[in-house]
């Protein structure tokens, strides 16, 4: 009764790659987000969506495509890999599209880019 | 461990002694703050918020105090256990519908 999943847990490819990270929530909410976690662990906000519909995107590029084919799905596609691109991206959901809504995580997909 | 080579700010604690964890938040627009621990491995998990209507909110065995004079947020932890070992972010509010999260503390709990 996982809240929110991701798969893989583990991706490593080559630069220049397309991979994919999908990401489903069985708590109902509306919204989710995808964040990117660096190897000093800082965590920074890439998107969001609310009900299907992007809320939030922050200054990625466009190699990073979102997709929510559903309000429990939220996948990330990511077009010709590079080594900055390995981190640790997380997926999170909220009832709500404010901030003030607590958000749930994923327990993260680590992405490294050989 | 995961820590190995991270230079975020550290602190080590004996179990049983009480931990302070600081952090100074940068918009005084922000209205809503939340504490986050992540343990090796796993994704941010929530632990306790505060509104900037209040200075001081309790939950068990943790307590968040706000300081909006001067921007600054703590996480007090009481009778630190092992379990209690990870990293803790602060985030804040106030930057339209997305969270910033600060840059993180190891706490070490010592048996």
């Amino acid at each position: 009764d996982t809240a929110v999943s991701q798969t893989p847990k583990y991706l490593v490819t080559q630069m220049g790659n397309d991979k994919s990270i999908k990401c489903e929530q069985n708590l109902g909410h509306d919204t989710m987000y995808w964040y990117k976690q660096d190897s000093k662990k800082f965590l920074k906000i890439m998107f969001s969506y609310n009900n299907k519909e992007l809320i939030i995107n922050e200054t990625v590029p466009n190699r990073f495509s979102p997709k929510s084919p559903d309000k429990a799905h939220l996948n990330l596609h990511i077009n010709s890999l590079e080594l900055g691109d390995s981190a640790v991206y997380f997926c999170a959901s909220s009832s709500g599209g404010g901030s003030w809504n607590e958000q749930f995580f994923g327990p993260g997909t680590r992405l490294t880019v050989l | 461990g995961e820590s190995v080579g991270l230079h975020l700010p550290t602190l080590s604690v004996q179990e049983g002694d009480n931990s302070i964890i600081n952090c100074a938040y940068s918009n005084s627009a922000s209205d809503y703050f939340i504490w986050y621990k992540q343990e090796s491995g796993k994704g941010p998990q929530f632990i306790i918020d505060i509104r900037s209507n209040m200075d001081k909110r309790q939950g068990q065995r943790v307590t968040v105090l706000l300081n909006k004079t001067v921007k600054h947020l703590s996480l007090q932890i009481a009778a630190t256990q092992p379990g209690d070992s990870a990293v803790y972010f602060c985030a804040e509010s106030g930057y339209g519908n997305k969270l910033v999260f600060g840059a993180g503390t190891i706490l070490r709990v010592k048996s």
